[in-house]
């Protein structure tokens, strides 16, 4: 199993520009999250899904937007990239979000906005 | 508002024993977490408390007091892998994960 796998690794945009992160899940999980994680900072929810189809906000959604078609898959996109946004990305899925099982985390997404 | 707060750096000595200490602040309460996460990688899952009391595993143990919105995670015969942040997150009354900021945590030879 892959577990949970996030592309690019890196992304370098200029301010305005348009991009998708993408993030994928293989071990069948339903809930799955986009965080962002800066330095002297907490993990911070950007946005989160229960399910194929179900998408919700978390503490951080401006500028964000989120698609999840499949269970698997689980899209963060930036509609006008700003400087606030450059930050470390991270993707996560668990079984349930009640549950007290791990969550997994992908390797994340070092984004830099100009 | 909801808070989660650690120390943000802390020294200690290949062999010896730490304590990283975390408080919290949170809109209900459905179990605590320590996830350890080296530079430049994901967080990983330590341990997970949701009754009070002491949870060991291997050289690390967890403690929870919620009466008091405190936790520790204690580290034993520390070794210099063990060098990374760790990072406490609280599961509030929405089973949403509120993180607190980290503890860096460096072994010294």
């Amino acid at each position: 199993n892959a577990g949970v796998t996030q592309t690019p690794k890196f992304q370098v945009l200029k301010t305005g520009q348009s991009m998708t992160l993408q993030c994928a899940q293989d071990m069948n999980h339903e809930y799955m999250s986009w965080y962002r994680q800066d330095p002297g900072m907490g993990l911070r929810l950007i946005h989160y899904s229960v399910g194929a189809g179900i998408t919700d906000q978390g503490e951080v959604p401006n500028g964000y937007n989120v698609s999840r078609l499949k269970k698997q898959n689980f899209l963060l996109g930036l509609e006008s990239a700003a400087p606030s946004q450059t930050s470390v990305y991270f993707c996560a899925s668990s079984y349930r979000p009640e549950s007290t099982d791990t969550q997994y985390f992908g390797p994340g997404t070092r984004l830099t906005v100009l | 508002g909801q808070n989660i707060d650690q120390p943000t750096e802390m020294t200690a000595t290949e062999g010896a024993i730490v304590q990283i200490n975390c408080t919290y602040q949170t809109s209900g309460f459905n179990g605590l977490f320590w996830y350890q996460q080296h530079a430049g990688e994901a967080p990983t899952f330590l341990s997970y408390n949701v009754l009070d009391g002491l949870e060991e595993k291997g050289r690390f143990s967890s403690f929870l007091s919620r009466s008091k919105g405190y936790s520790y995670l204690l580290l034993k015969e520390l070794q210099m892998k063990d060098s990374a942040s760790y990072l406490c997150a609280v599961l509030d009354s929405n089973y949403q994960l509120i993180w607190g900021a980290g503890t860096k945590l460096i072994i010294k030879p």
